[in-house]
């Protein structure tokens, strides 16, 4: 098993232009998350997904959108990229569950940098 | 969001004994977690405990919960320069959204 594999791991926009990170995971979870880790502020949750076609906000969706077409993929789009949005964002997954103990296994991170 | 909140760094010498410190605010927490993140790489599950326990051991790792003041500790014994990284404490009352705190960098001295 791969685990979590996120695309690119280090990506340079100019401010307004667009992306897409790629998240995907061969486990077989229902739940992916995106987070960005930002200096002194620890993760903070973008968007999460509880399952194939559902997404929902978490703290700081503002500037980002997602889409869970497929079980395993989850991707996180920056439609008009800012200096703001300059971070690692780790990408995590579940296999899912009320009152889970499930543990989040993450992906290695892409660090993107806006100009 | 829940506020997790941990100071951001800890020096110890090789050896010595670790506690690295946590607070939250979510009093219906269930599950409170503790990470590790090596440089350039992801976080990792060290351990987890249920909201209805207080103390948690693991080989060299001990996790201490005081639920009435909400704050969870992290205690490595005999610590090692591989145990150099940030630690994250998080928490989770659903199991949909974990809340993680700040992190702390912990640097472990020869």
């Amino acid at each position: 098993n791969a685990g979590v594999t996120q695309t690119p791991k280090f990506r340079v926009l100019k401010t307004g232009q667009s992306m897409t990170l790629l998240c995907a995971q061969d486990m077989n979870h229902e739940y992916m998350y995106w987070y960005r880790q930002d200096p002194g502020m620890g993760l903070r949750l973008i968007h999460y997904s509880v399952g194939e076609g559902t997404t929902a906000k978490g703290e700081v969706p503002d500037g980002y959108n997602v889409s869970r077409l497929k079980k395993q993929n989850f991707l996180l789009g920056l439609e008009s990229a800012a200096p703001s949005q300059t971070s690692v964002y780790f990408c995590a997954s579940t296999p899912g569950g009320y009152a889970s103990t499930d543990t989040q296994y993450f992906g290695p991170g892409t660090r993107l940098t806006v100009l | 969001g829940e506020d997790v909140e941990q100071s951001l760094f800890l020096s110890v010498r090789e050896g010595d004994s670790s506690v690295i410190n946590c607070t939250y605010t979510d009093s219906s927490s269930t599950y409170l977690y503790w990470y590790k993140q090596e440089p350039g790489a992801g976080l990792q599950l060290l351990t987890y405990i249920f909201s209805n326990m207080d103390m948690k051991q693991d080989q060299r790792l001990t996790v201490l919960l005081n639920k009435k003041d909400k704050h969870l500790s992290l205690r490595i014994a005999d610590t090692q320069t591989g145990d150099s990284a940030i630690y994250f404490c998080a928490e989770s009352n659903t199991g949909n959204q974990f809340y993680f705190g700040t992190g702390t960098s912990l640097t472990v001295i020869p």
